[in-house]
């Protein structure tokens, strides 16, 4: 099945730890972005590539590094985990053609950082 | 700054109509976007518009006018799966989204 795969679904960690989620699509899109998303907030865009090998600051992107070594994988890392990134991450792809702007989520990832 | 408001949460009756408003201030617009999320599931596509007026799919109708910087999404017929939250965004002038905080729709039979 088409779409995008996001792994781990949930994750406890503990402060100072180093943690990357994966992120995965197989429809060859040239787009894709992680966002994070709190209660009473919209989402906020982490990082984003506009194709491989190129990526992008976004909104909220300390603490933060992506890597976008193909068209298919999109992985995002904290490096020293700190209770303020205790959030929804969701991965997102689009087709980038046009500015119609449709994105394509994961199903999300919930880290509790303690 | 740029700035999306919408309600934070609404209550409708089954089989009914409800409007869900978004009003929008942006460095610039290339399109607004409205997106259903199911609570703890993925945020899913619903409508763009770019032009003013009405776009009509189903039972669900998404309408825009620029020079107001306002949008509002209009279920009709509701049913109970439509309970979810619905989110409003806006594509600014850099092409990047910003997104409101969402409306939560509760459905009561």
């Amino acid at each position: 099945i088409a779409g995008i795969t996001q792994a781990p679904t949930s994750q406890i960690l503990a402060a100072g730890r180093r943690m990357t989620l994966r992120c995965t699509q197989d429809m060859r899109h040239n787009a894709m972005y992680w966002y994070r998303q709190d209660l009473g907030l919209g989402l906020r865009l982490i990082h984003y590539s506009n194709t491989a090998g190129t990526t992008g600051k976004g909104e909220v992107p300390d603490g933060y590094s992506v890597s976008r070594a193909n068209t298919d994988d999109f992985p995002l890392t904290l490096a020293s985990a700190v209770p303020s990134q205790t959030s929804v991450y969701f991965c997102a792809s689009s087709d980038g053609q046009g500015n119609t702007g449709e994105l394509f989520f994961g199903e999300g990832s919930r880290l509790t950082v303690l | 700054g740029q700035n999306i408001d919408q309600p934070t949460e609404m209550t409708a009756t089954e089989g009914a109509i409800v409007q869900i408003n978004c009003t929008y201030q942006t460095s610039g617009f290339n399109g607004l976007f409205w997106y259903q999320q199911h609570a703890g599931e993925a945020p899913t596509f619903l409508s763009y518009n770019v032009l003013d007026g009405l776009e009509e799919k189903g039972r669900f109708s998404s309408f825009l006018s620029r020079s107001k910087g306002y949008s509002y999404l209009l279920l009709k017929e509701l049913q109970m799966k439509d309970s979810a939250s619905y989110l409003c965004a806006v594509m600014d002038s850099n092409y990047q989204l910003i997104w409101g905080a969402g409306t939560k729709l509760i459905i009561k039979p």
